[in-house]
């Protein structure tokens, strides 16, 4: 089993809608969590950086943090065709194995105009 | 203004050659990454490294081996490369300060025929 699992989709949607995008993780020790995105052929980008659990709302994106479930979330809200990439979870610890980030396999986006 | 800057962009080459790809950041950082990206979108770290330490991951073969001439700079050299080196190759790096915002370059696409 992977230390983090993440749907790889592909999801597509229609253009305003809600997106929500999840993952789940095993290690107990990761303690930071973000979401990068990464357009085609392009780097991934840092999108959102969380420590805590609960919400963090930036713009249109919030990111989400249940540490008890070992769950996060990325809420897409009026959703844009320029939203369309490739969304990775992250995250990492502080010391042992979870010092190194660990990443998601990547949800794919598609929002169509 | 490029922050993390890799080259080539692209290359190609045979079975059982060596290869470099370079890596410059200017953003003044004190870590630098390698990561491999498989053709399923699946980062993984290959590498991190900064004036104090390497830390090298343990699946990764002792053929690929990084080099750092500076704080700046994090070059990746492989040795006889084999089919499954073919991936896209990411730099990145990030402050020492615990936090691990890791900013990524645009890659390097490797094909080995």
């Amino acid at each position: 089993q992977k230390e983090v699992e993440q749907d790889p989709g592909p999801l597509s949607v229609p253009e305003g809608a809600i997106v929500s995008l999840n993952c789940t993780y095993s290690n107990s020790a990761f303690q930071y969590f973000m979401w990068y995105r990464q357009y085609s052929r392009k780097g991934p980008e840092l999108l959102m950086y969380t420590y805590s659990s609960g919400n963090k709302e930036d713009g249109r994106f919030t990111a989400q943090v249940d540490k008890s479930s070992k769950y996060i979330s990325l809420f897409i809200r009026d959703s844009q065709p320029s939203d369309s990439a490739t969304y990775l979870c992250a995250m990492k610890g502080s010391s042992g194995s979870a010092r190194q980030l660990t990443f998601g396999s990547g949800t794919q986006l598609t929002v169509l105009p | 203004d490029t922050a993390v800057s890799q080259t080539p962009k692209y290359l190609v080459t045979q079975m059982g050659n060596d290869k470099s790809i370079k890596c410059e950041q200017n953003l003044g950082h004190d870590t630098m990454y390698w990561y491999k990206q498989d053709s399923k979108k699946f980062l993984k770290i290959m590498f991190s490294y900064n004036n104090k330490e390497l830390i090298i991951n343990e699946t990764v073969p002792n053929r690929f081996s990084p080099k750092s001439p500076d704080k700046a700079h994090l070059n990746l050299h492989i040795n006889s490369l084999e089919l499954g080196d073919s991936a896209v190759y990411f730099c990145a790096s990030s402050r020492d300060d615990g936090r691990d915002e890791q900013f990524f370059g645009p890659g390097t696409r490797l094909t080995v025929l």
